[in-house]
């Protein structure tokens, strides 16, 4: 069974551009879940939707936005792109919102 | 306030040596997961084990083991003969079931590197 894809895998911003990365969850999972990590710190939390529906909000601005899809699919999108949103940003999927979350490979983004 | 501390930034072993990864956590909710993740240099985050706050007991799975004490708010993971293939930044995580999203929170990180 293929687990969580993300695309694209590397991204090279200039400040000020949007960028949107997308997500798909495992198949059969309901929830997705996106985490930014910055270089030598743990993930932190963005967001979490289940069956379309934003359950969850990390401390993040609202130049941050997601969305799923009906196919469970998942966009985050970012606006008005800084230094600082230079991280490796992963999506993580499972079968409900309480429940071991499995993560896809990451997508590194660059803003310059 | 939710919060996980992993206090060993780096820890360097030799090739078949046993090593403990350090994990306290801080939660007020009285029902809580408590997971381990392992990120190698690929960057993608492989789950190893989760733990109910009910279920104290300790787990084995091969070379890996689990300790839980909620006295101490410790959930600690030791790799037994550890190998070049465990290096690799592990994370322990929190997921808080009574309050808030039922989201992650990670610790910082221990990077593990064994010596060959």
């Amino acid at each position: 069974d293929a687990g969580v894809t993300q695309s694209p895998t590397h991204l090279i911003k200039t400040r000020g551009q949007h960028v949107t990365l997308r997500c798909s969850p495992i198949s059969g999972h309901k929830s997705v879940s996106w985490y930014q990590q910055v270089l030598g710190q743990g993930p932190q939390f963005i967001f979490q939707y289940y069956e379309k529906e934003e359950r969850g909000r990390g401390n993040f601005p609202d130049r941050f936005s997601a969305r799923q899809f009906p196919n469970y699919s998942s966009e985050l999108n970012v606006n008005a792109l800084l230094l600082g949103d230079s991280a490796l940003y992963l999506c993580a999927s499972s079968l409900r919102v309480a429940d071991t979350q499995y993560f896809g490979p990451g997508t590194r983004l660059t803003v310059l | 306030a939710q919060k996980v501390t992993q206090a060993q930034t780096e820890i360097s072993v030799v090739e078949k040596e046993d090593v403990t990864l350090d994990c306290v956590y801080e939660t007020r909710d009285t029902t809580y997961y408590l997971f381990w993740y392992k990120q190698p240099p690929s960057g993608e985050l492989v789950f190893l084990i989760r733990r109910n706050s009910f279920d104290e007991q300790n787990e084995i799975s091969g070379r890996y083991s689990w300790n839980f004490q909620k006295s101490t708010s410790s959930f600690n993971f030791t790799i037994t003969a550890s190998q070049v293939v465990d290096s690799a930044v592990y994370f322990c995580a929190l997921m808080c079931l009574q309050t808030g999203a039922n989201n992650l929170f990670f610790g910082t990180g221990t990077r593990l590197t064994v010596i060959p």
